[in-house]
């Protein structure tokens, strides 16, 4: 049964406390991406990455980073710099960055303590 | 600047009846729309889409037409049914890109 997972589904983060979100997709997809949801607003790009190895700043990537060392993984590290973390997290994935439609996984609500 | 508008954000539509929900665009690299319809708590799930290349796609109950020249685009259900009671996203993309997302539109469908 194909799908992407995200975990945990609720994540808690202290003040000056790095968090990894996990997002994991058995599609075979090569594209991942990471988008953030606020209250009211729409979804807005973090990270995306097309290939293994390779990754690209979307519209919000200050205080975030990530890794994409195998195609299955494309984890989300939540830095301390990010002053404003509480949201939700979508992660998405695409057969390639050619290939328009995104399929989303369940997502992660992170607050802070 | 938001480059993707959605301007309503919520819609009540009576059970069995039409439902249109719009969409504006600013930006004229955008060349593929997508719909994703959007329970709390959950992630987006993928409806419909349309290349800038045609006016009208349809599936089902879904139909999405694109006016290019007004950058204008709406999603129409018909009939409603509860189970339509969502917040509905319309999203842009230019090849190579991520999508850009509009605020989403609440459709509530009352029986």
């Amino acid at each position: 049964d194909g799908g992407i997972t995200q975990s945990p589904k609720y994540l808690f983060r202290k003040e000056g406390q790095n968090v990894t979100l996990s997002c994991e997709q058995n599609l075979n997809h090569d594209a991942m991406y990471w988008y953030r949801q606020d209250p009211g607003q729409g979804l807005r790009l973090i990270y995306y990455s097309q290939i293994v190895n390779d990754f690209q700043k979307g519209d919000i990537a200050e205080g975030y980073s990530v890794s994409r060392e195998k195609k299955e993984s494309f984890p989300l590290t939540v830095t301390s710099a990010q002053k404003n973390p509480t949201a939700f997290y979508l992660c998405a994935s695409s057969i390639n960055v050619g290939s328009r439609t995104q399929y989303f996984g369940p997502g992660t609500r992170l607050l802070v303590l | 600047d938001q480059q993707v508008k959605q301007n309503s954000p919520s819609l009540s539509v009576q059970e069995g009846r039409i439902s249109i929900l719009n969409c504006d665009y600013t930006n004229s690299m955008f060349d593929y729309f997508l719909w994703y319809k959007k329970y709390p708590a959950e992630g987006p799930t993928f409806l419909i889409s349309i290349s800038s290349i045609k006016d009208k796609n349809e599936d089902g109950r879904f139909t999405v037409f694109l006016n290019k020249s007004a950058k204008h685009l709406s999603l129409h259900i018909v009939p409603s049914q509860p189970g339509d009671s969502a917040v509905y996203f319309c999203a842009a993309s230019a090849l190579g890109d991520g999508l850009t997302f509009g605020k989403g539109t609440h459709l509530i469908i009352q029986p």
